[in-house]
């Protein structure tokens, strides 16, 4: 079974600034996706960014990036320019690819975007 | 983009008692339906799958009836909470696949807040 990791409950930036979450996985499949979904107060999940694992370039979406480390299976989120709506739960997700399309989420991380 | 929605988004009932929740997709046809727990400060949890016009498929340790999922149209699934208990109180996330859309893009619904007495 596969498992996710977000080995960090907790972190808190400033507003402008750069904050990298973590997130590792553990999987014994060669095609699948990985996800960074974030979890706002309001509780509507939203994806924020996806990975195909076969492309080896990290996917970008506007100041969002992923360090995707296939061989370390390592999927770390990256937010460039913090602003204070980047405030919520952040859970990193995986999905078999060609699979029964389940997700599995990691315990997720609190971020807090201070002013 | 994709819309679900999800009603009611909150609702306390007395326990024993059922209660429904629905998962709509506004503006696609969702062939698979996904419906997950979340407890306070905690991840979401896949309860089952559904797929329109077959039987949900459960998760391990999810009391199929208890917890029964009905997925009758490509638009629409209800999760049926039966004879409630306050340990039921929980947040109901759903999720849909547009079925004529990438296979591993799902749109999420709002959530349902359950509060059991």
């Amino acid at each position: 079974a596969q498992t996710v990791t977000q080995s960090q409950p907790e972190m808190s930036v400033q507003e402008a600034e750069t904050v990298t979450l973590s997130c590792t996985y553990d999987t014994s499949e060669n095609n699948y996706y990985l996800f960074w979904y974030k979890q706002p107060p309001s509780r509507q999940m939203i994806l924020v960014i996806r990975q195909e694992a076969y492309k080896q370039q990290n996917a970008t979406e506007n100041r969002f990036s992923v360090n995707f480390q296939k061989a370390a299976k390592s999927f770390s989120l990256k937010i460039s320019d913090s602003q204070l709506g980047d405030t919520a739960m952040y859970f990193c997700a995986f999905m078999k690819a060609g699979g029964s399309e389940k997700l599995v989420f990691g315990k997720g991380t609190k971020l807090t975007v201070n002013p | 983009g994709a819309v679900v929605s999800q009603h009611p988004s909150r609702v306390i009932c007395k326990s024993g008692t059922s209660v429904k929740i629905e998962c709509r997709s506004l503006d696609f046809q969702a062939t698979t339906m996904f419906w997950y727990r979340q407890f306070p400060k905690q991840s979401l949890m896949l309860m089952a799958t559904s797929n329109e016009g077959s039987k949900a498929t459960y998760e391990q340790g999810v009391e199929k009836d208890k917890f029964l999922i009905n997925h009758a149209s490509l638009t629409l699934s209800t999760l049926t909470v039966t004879s409630a208990h306050p340990e039921d109180s929980s947040f109901y996330i759903c999720s849909a696949r547009d079925g004529g859309g990438p296979q591993e893009t799902q749109y999420f619904g709002p959530g349902t807040r359950l509060l059991v007495l």
